[in-house]
Order: C-alpha cells, then sequence, then structure tokens
C-alpha cells in the first residue's frame, strides 16, 4: 500500500471558522511533511515531522497549527485564516527524514477556499 | 542558495512521439538528488524518477530516462511513446544530501494530443 490518504477532498471556510485537515499513511513511514500549492506554482514545504515530533517549521503564521497524534497520523489546524491562504494543501510522507533520495509519496490534497 | 530552473511552461506532444523536458539547477554541492515529479490534473503528485548526483549512468524507468549533465547542472527527462496519460505538470526538484527539503522548479505542463 503506497498511498497517502486526505480529508477533505475540499473545504470552504469563513476567516472565523476552525477546521482540521487530516492525513493518513500506512506504509510505516516516520516522516510527513504539509506543503501549500498555488495554481500553477510547485508545492512549497510548511512542516515536517520527523518521528512524531515537529522537526522543521518554515516560518509558517501561527494560524496554522500542526499536530501529529501518532505514526500514522498528520492533522493541520486552522484558524483565523485570510483568503490569500486559500490553496491545495498537499501531505507527503517518506521513510525518513534526512534521506534526501527517500522518495516522498503524496496525498491527492485538500483543496480550501477562505471567504 | 540552490535554484531550480523550468524554461518550459507550457508543452505539447502528439502521442506515440517523444518530448524532452528541461530542467537546469544551480549549487555548489556536490552530493545531492534530482527529481521528477508529474502532477496529473486533479490527481496526487507521483515520482517519476530520480538520480543520485554521484551516478554517470542516466536513470531510466519505462519509457521514461533523463539526461543528467552534472558539469552543466542540467537534469532533462524525456519521455518516449507519449500517452494521453501523460498529460500532467511536470515539477523538476533537488535535494541536498542529508537534508529533507525539495526545491522545486516552477514546473512544465505537458499536453498530450491524440
Amino acid at each position: 500500500d503506497t498511498e497517502v490518504t486526505q480529508t477533505p477532498k475540499h473545504l470552504v471556510m469563513g476567516m472565523t471558522n476552525k477546521k482540521s485537515l487530516k492525513c493518513e499513511q500506512h506504509m510505516g513511514h516516520r516522516a510527513m511533511y504539509w506543503y501549500k500549492q498555488k495554481a500553477k506554482k510547485p508545492p512549497e514545504l510548511m512542516f515536517v515531522y520527523s518521528y512524531e515530533k515537529l522537526s522543521i517549521n518554515e516560518s509558517v503564521p501561527s494560524r496554522f497549527s500542526p499536530e501529529c497524534p501518532n505514526s500514522s497520523l498528520l492533522n493541520l489546524h486552522l484558524h483565523a485564516l485570510q483568503p490569500e491562504d486559500s490553496a491545495l494543501y498537499l501531505c507527503a510522507s517518506s521513510q525518513v527524514v534526512s534521506a534526501s533520495w527517500e522518495t516522498q509519496y503524496f496525498g491527492p490534497g485538500t483543496r480550501l477556499l477562505v471567504l | 542558495a540552490q535554484t531550480v530552473t523550468q524554461s518550459q511552461p507550457e508543452m505539447s506532444v502528439q502521442e506515440a512521439e517523444t518530448v524532452t523536458l528541461s530542467c537546469t539547477y544551480d549549487t555548489s554541492e556536490s552530493n545531492y538528488y534530482l527529481f521528477w515529479y508529474k502532477q496529473p490534473p486533479s490527481r496526487q503528485m507521483i515520482l517519476v524518477i530520480r538520480q543520485e548526483a554521484y551516478k554517470q549512468q542516466n536513470a531510466t524507468e519505462n519509457r521514461f530516462s533523463v539526461n543528467f549533465q552534472k558539469a552543466a547542472k542540467s537534469f532533462s527527462l524525456k519521455i518516449s511513446d507519449s500517452q494521453l496519460g501523460d498529460t500532467a505538470m511536470y515539477f523538476c526538484a533537488f535535494a541536498l544530501s542529508g537534508t529533507y527539503k525539495y526545491i522545486f522548479g516552477t514546473g512544465t505542463r505537458l499536453k498530450v494530443l491524440a
């Protein structure tokens, strides 16, 4: 099973809402990633978790709050977002975080619209 | 700092023909990895092919092959016998050895025409 799943597929939220994105993998990977992708642009790294601990935060605003409850699950909690945060949010996983040759497996993404 | 450049925003190719997507990068390091990822419309991004910089032999995966020119810092992707399912955005990516972070190019949108 080389699948990373993400829910929901689409999400519309107001600027005062609180919502969460969910990502799951059952490949035994110990590194998980959140990316943000704007239309016709490459993905931008947001967070990296290694062995369920936050390893990297790429200076992401605090209105995005990641959480890794266990090795298979990664959440992204959203609060007080701005319209410019509308994007496709991609989750990815890999065997380990320090080995750059490891393939990252991407989920299908959650398309977020902030009104 | 490392940079990745894909100079062809859009390309098209007839089914069954061959197409080459270009990618150049800039780094002063010698140990790194290069990747081509494919993102079909409304579908998830998947790895097409990867190349270790220390390997001189060009990587090949079925209809996909790369032309890796380390001195020229060039990493082009050749797709042979193009199929309609190859229609996608293709991203070239670079990663320094021992790091977690991919540096992506801006992408090339490839359309395969019937």
